[in-house]
């Protein structure tokens, strides 16, 4: 079975200033990784994810994560924020293998002040 | 390319009523995966179908069912609803099964409230 935790619930943050968003997951077996936003009343738009090769792993809109194996985290970063970052972002898992099913943190909420 | 559209956007029901939701995948996509968000639970897997089959299941009760068709749409029923079933439902789709780049690709959801 996998967790996935995410450290923060709420993160403000002033515009043009750097933020990241932290995520833990334990699994037993190996995973692939992923981030999503969630824009009000929107369905999950995939940021990110990370499925081999480079840890490092550049996504849409400027944000990119490191994966970090050792403390299995999978931290999300921007270097400048955007008002129109704001929005929650889920972490998630899937085990490898042909299932689909992802496991979802509990989300942070972004939120850029003018 | 059209997205994955799921039908209806907001519905309003009663307890002890019974509701089905539908989610067109995006043309090709033979995977459909269906969750359940609430403020409370947050996101959580309800389950998968592939070729009309449902491939995983997650730990709802049989209230919730779902089916696949043979043109890769999918719809989900929830019976005798309870208030605690108000929720927004996401599917999401995928490429078939030998393209595992693993990435779902989300509706905009489905608002259930009861009341």
């Amino acid at each position: 079975a996998q967790s996935v935790t995410q450290l923060d619930s709420q993160v403000p943050v002033f515009e043009e200033a750097p933020v990241e968003l932290r995520c833990n997951y334990s699994s037993s077996v190996s995973v692939y990784l992923f981030w999503y936003v969630q824009y009000p009343n929107q369905g999950l738009q995939l940021l990110l994810k990370y499925l081999s090769g480079s840890t490092l792993v550049k996504g849409i809109n400027g944000f990119e994560a490191e994966f970090n194996k050792s403390q299995t985290s999978f931290h999300l970063r921007k270097p400048s924020v955007h008002i129109s970052d704001t929005a929650e972002y889920f972490c998630a898992v899937r085990p490898l293998g042909s299932a689909r099913q992802l496991t979802f943190g509990s989300g942070t909420q972004l939120t850029v002040l003018p | 390319k059209a997205g994955v559209t799921q039908t209806p956007r907001y519905l309003i029901k009663t307890r002890g009523q019974q509701v089905t939701l539908s989610c067109s995948p995006i043309s090709g996509h033979r995977s459909v995966s269906w969750y359940q968000q609430t403020p409370g639970q947050g996101l959580q897997f309800l389950f998968e179908y592939f070729s009309e089959t449902q491939r995983n299941k997650g730990n709802f009760p049989g209230r919730f069912s779902g089916r696949q068709f043979s043109n890769s749409r999918s719809e989900m029923n929830v019976s005798t609803l309870e208030l605690g079933d108000s929720a927004l439902y996401l599917c999401a789709s995928s490429l078939a099964a030998t393209q595992n780049t693993g990435e779902l690709f989300f509706g905009e959801g489905s608002r259930l409230t009861v009341l």
